[in-house]
């Protein structure tokens, strides 16, 4: 067990950029969860995963999000055109199956920057 | 859709102390899960302590102990001992049916030496 992966730890890019950030959950861990947490805020829910399909996303994931997880392993989280509410802390989480008590583990997070 | 309260942004507490912090949540759901979180600065989330809604025994984790109020829709989160590298962010959860955590706003730990 290593432990969710997340890359890049920091981002910094220009207005109207696109950026693109990856997410290895723990091995053999079906759901894979994205959250945004900007500063001063809990984590708020984005999308999520159960194996390669994405079951739900948030109204916060407008049309310049995307997420994939092909094959049910890593993920990638896409901003496309970036604006500077975009700025926030991404978090990545995995959990081994459906409604339980086993916990939702986090990554370190992709912190994304806006000049 | 549920929500979770933390109505205290930031808390101090002598080294060796206890401190207790604060959660509410709203929910029309009978069964669920819930949870308290740490993150360190700039460190990785981690969890600190779960509790079972159905289960009227309050959880516990070596200093760690909630207070958990089904009724009140209440989980306070109990340090004893506190030491120097409980100092993080709390964030009270909620697990809901879909399977999404319902974070609150978090509670911002300092301890004191």
């Amino acid at each position: 067990d290593t432990g969710v992966s997340q890359d890049p730890r920091h981002k910094i890019t220009k207005r109207g950029q696109n950026v693109t950030f990856r997410c290895d959950p723990i091995s053999e861990h079906n759901r894979l969860y994205w959250y945004r947490q900007t500063l001063g805020q809990g984590p708020e829910f984005l999308t999520y995963f159960q194996n390669e399909a994405q079951l739900e996303k948030s109204r916060l994931l407008s049309d310049r999000f995307s997420a994939e997880r092909p094959k049910g392993s890593f993920s990638t989280l896409e901003i496309q055109r970036t604006e500077q509410g975009d700025s926030a802390m991404y978090l990545c989480a995995s959990s081994p199956g459906t409604y339980s008590n086993q916990p939702q583990h986090f990554g370190d997070g992709t912190r994304l920057s806006i000049l | 859709a549920q929500t979770v309260t933390q109505s205290q942004p930031e808390m101090s507490v002598q080294e060796a102390e206890t401190v207790t912090l604060s959660c509410t949540y709203d929910t029309s759901e009978s069964d669920y899960y819930l949870f308290w979180y740490k993150q360190p600065p700039s460190r990785q989330m981690i969890l600190v302590i779960r509790q079972e809604a159905y289960k009227q025994q309050n959880a516990t984790e070596n200093r760690f102990s909630v207070n958990f109020q089904k009724a009140a829709k209440s989980f306070s989160l109990k340090i004893s001992d506190s030491q120097l590298g409980d100092a993080a962010m709390y964030f009270c959860a909620y697990l809901n049916r879909d399977d999404k955590i319902i974070f609150g706003k978090g509670t911002r730990l300092h301890i004191l030496p």
